[in-house]
């Protein structure tokens, strides 16, 4: 089945403790990206990928890695998480920059205490 | 930097009523818009894509249309069901290569 799988669904940390989002497709796109959605903000774009080693910074960039070392995968970082960043994130793909729509995973519930 | 916002924020309906929900957006250059279905707790369903050449796009009770230059698209249900309360979610694809996202509308279709 196509899709998009994130993990975990839920992640409850604390403040500074270096923490990884998985992200992978099977669908064979190049483009993919990451989203937070927070209350009355909607879904804003952390960063995204065009193809291997091509990424660039959304609108929200500020406290977040990425990497897109195989085309499956893109993970998202957060070094030193904090409150802020209390979010439901989303991960996406499609299959090129300008091609086909976006397909999303089910979401990560991260919470930083 | 593009703006999308979707109005009314929440609607209720009787069930069987036809529908429109409404998305604007402020920059006119885009490559795509995308209507999007979101149940609580879960990912973003994708409903409707229409490239910026096209005028609408339809998938079974959904209607979708796109006026570029004035910057608005409409999604249309037809004969609305309570399976189809959801909020639902507008996106355009900017020229930048990034997407922006209306803050949705919230349906209720009422038995």
């Amino acid at each position: 089945e196509a899709q998009v799988t994130q993990n975990p669904r839920y992640l409850i940390t604390v403040t500074g403790k270096k923490l990884t989002v998985t992200c992978s497709q099977n669908m064979n796109h190049e483009y993919m990206s990451w989203y937070r959605q927070d209350p009355g903000l909607g879904l804003r774009q952390i960063y995204y990928s065009m193809n291997v080693e091509v990424t660039d910074k959304g609108d929200v960039p500020e406290g977040y890695k990425v990497s897109r070392k195989e085309k499956r995968n893109f993970p998202l970082i957060l070094e030193s998480p904090s409150p802020n960043q209390t979010s439901l994130y989303f991960c996406a793909s499609s299959l090129g920059v300008r091609q086909g729509p976006l397909h999303f995973g089910n979401g990560t519930r991260l919470t930083v205490t | 930097k593009q703006e999308v916002t979707q109005i009314p924020a929440a609607l209720s309906v009787p069930e069987g009523e036809n529908l429109v929900l409404n998305c604007s957006f402020t920059d006119s250059a885009i490559y795509n818009l995308q209507w999007f279905r979101q149940d609580p707790g879960k990912g973003l369903t994708s409903l409707l894509l229409i490239q910026s050449s096209q005028r609408e796009q339809t998938s079974g009770r959904l209607n979708a249309s796109l006026d570029k230059s004035s910057g608005r698209s409409t999604l249309y249900i037809a004969a609305s069901q309570p399976g189809d309360s959801a909020t639902y979610l507008c996106a355009v694809r900017g020229t930048g290569n990034q997407f922006y996202f209306g803050t949705g509308t919230s349906l209720t279709v009422i038995p």
